[in-house]
Order: structure tokens, then C-alpha cells, then sequence
């Protein structure tokens, strides 16, 4: 059972350039979030969905986008990417309740130049 | 704009004796609240969690606290040992289907 996978784990690009982010999970979860932690920030939400074909924005959207065409992916998109978007990335599911919390991916490490 | 805190960055236990996490928060609107503990490289696990109509929530060595009227809630972890070594992050949820971190606390536990 593999839970929570995000792609890829590592990346570093060049101001300007962009990338896709994917997060994928098998527990049949609902929910969907993207969040990054800075040091000293905590964990910040990016975007998050609430069900397939659905998306919305968190606390802080600018620069990314995002979509859900299928409900076990969740994709995070960098158009233009920024040295302030240096961050790890974590990908988080849950199912409809609370009391179990999120469950995270490994995060994704990503330095833009 | 914080709304949830943990004004601590870091504590140090030594092992068998008890960790006190705290937590404090401003929106009065959130029902639930949840801990999480992070190893380096590793995504948040969570850890317990606890419902704004209870007071207190017992896993094992873990209880997590929540005082409602101070806006405030703490985790003990007891006894301590040294893979409880991780940073805690404590979090909270409204309505919104969208859980809010504090900053974390960075716990070691030394022998």
C-alpha cells in the first residue's frame, strides 16, 4: 500500500523554466492538498481540492497552478519558476472526516536557481 | 497573520522524563485540532488528534490538552525517549476543509 507518492523527489531549475509536480495516492481519498515549508514558517497551503475536477486556493496560490482530472492525482504547476519558490513540497490526501488527519507524501525538494 | 502558534522552537528532555508541546491559537472557529511529528526527509505522520467538545485525548504515551477559553492546547509525550527526537507540528481545522500549521517545535530527546 503505498499511500501518498510524489514525483519527482529532487529538482533543480533555472529562473524561468517550468515544471509539474505529481502527486498520486491509492486510498481512494476525497481530498487533496499541496503545501510547502520554509524554515521558520511552518507548512503553508498552496491549493487544495476537495474532489475530482475541483480546486481552490489556499494561503498562498500565487505562482502555481494546479488541477484534478483524476481523482487519485492531484498535479502542481510552477509556470515561471522564482528563486522565492525554492521549498519543500508536500503532498497531503485525506478521506472525509477529520479525526485521521492527512496523510503526507515524502515531500519534494525543489531549489530554483 | 499567524493563526495558529508555537512559540517554542525547540525543546530539550532528557530521556524518561516528560515533553510539553504547546500550542496556541486565535480563530475561535476551528473544531479540530491535530498534531503531527516530522523526521528530516520525511513527510508529517500524525500523531493524535482531538475534537473541540473534549478536553483531553489519550494514544499510548501521547495526550494531547486542549484548553478552549485560553485558546490553547499542548501535547504530552511521557515518558520520553530518543526517537521521539522529530519536530511537531500542531494544526488546526474550521470549516473549511483546510488545515492550518503552526511552525513547529523542534523536540530532542537526550539520554
Amino acid at each position: 500500500n503505498a499511500g501518498v507518492t510524489q514525483t519527482p523527489k529532487f529538482r533543480v531549475l533555472k529562473t524561468g523554466q517550468s515544471m509539474t509536480l505529481l502527486c498520486a495516492q491509492d486510498m481512494n481519498h476525497e481530498y487533496m492538498y499541496w503545501y510547502r515549508q520554509d524554515p521558520g514558517m511552518g507548512l503553508r497551503l498552496i491549493h487544495y481540492s476537495v474532489g475530482e475536477g475541483t480546486t481552490a486556493k489556499g494561503e498562498v496560490p500565487d505562482g502555481y497552478n494546479v488541477s484534478r482530472l483524476k481523482k487519485q492525482n492531484f498535479l502542481l504547476g510552477l509556470e515561471s519558476a522564482a528563486p522565492s519558490q525554492t521549498s519543500v513540497y508536500f503532498c497531503a490526501s485525506r478521506r472525509q472526516g477529520w479525526e485521521d488527519g492527512y496523510t503526507f507524501g515524502s515531500g519534494t525538494r525543489l531549489t530554483v536557481v | 497573520d499567524q493563526q495558529v502558534k508555537q512559540n517554542s522552537p525547540s525543546l530539550s528532555v532528557q530521556e524518561g522524563r516528560i515533553s510539553i508541546l504547546n500550542c496556541d491559537y486565535t480563530n475561535s472557529m476551528f473544531d479540530y485540532f491535530l498534531w503531527y511529528k516530522k523526521y528530516p526527509a520525511e513527510g508529517p505522520t500524525f500523531l493524535i488528534s482531538i475534537s473541540s467538545i473534549k478536553d483531553k485525548n489519550e494514544d499510548g504515551r501521547f495526550t494531547v490538552f486542549l484548553n478552549k477559553s485560553a485558546k490553547h492546547l499542548s501535547l504530552h509525550i511521557v515518558p520520553s525517549q530518543p526517537g521521539d527526537s522529530a519536530v511537531y507540528f500542531c494544526a488546526a481545522m474550521g470549516n473549511t476543509d483546510k488545515l492550518i500549521f503552526g511552525t513547529g517545535t523542534r523536540l530532542q530527546v537526550f539520554p
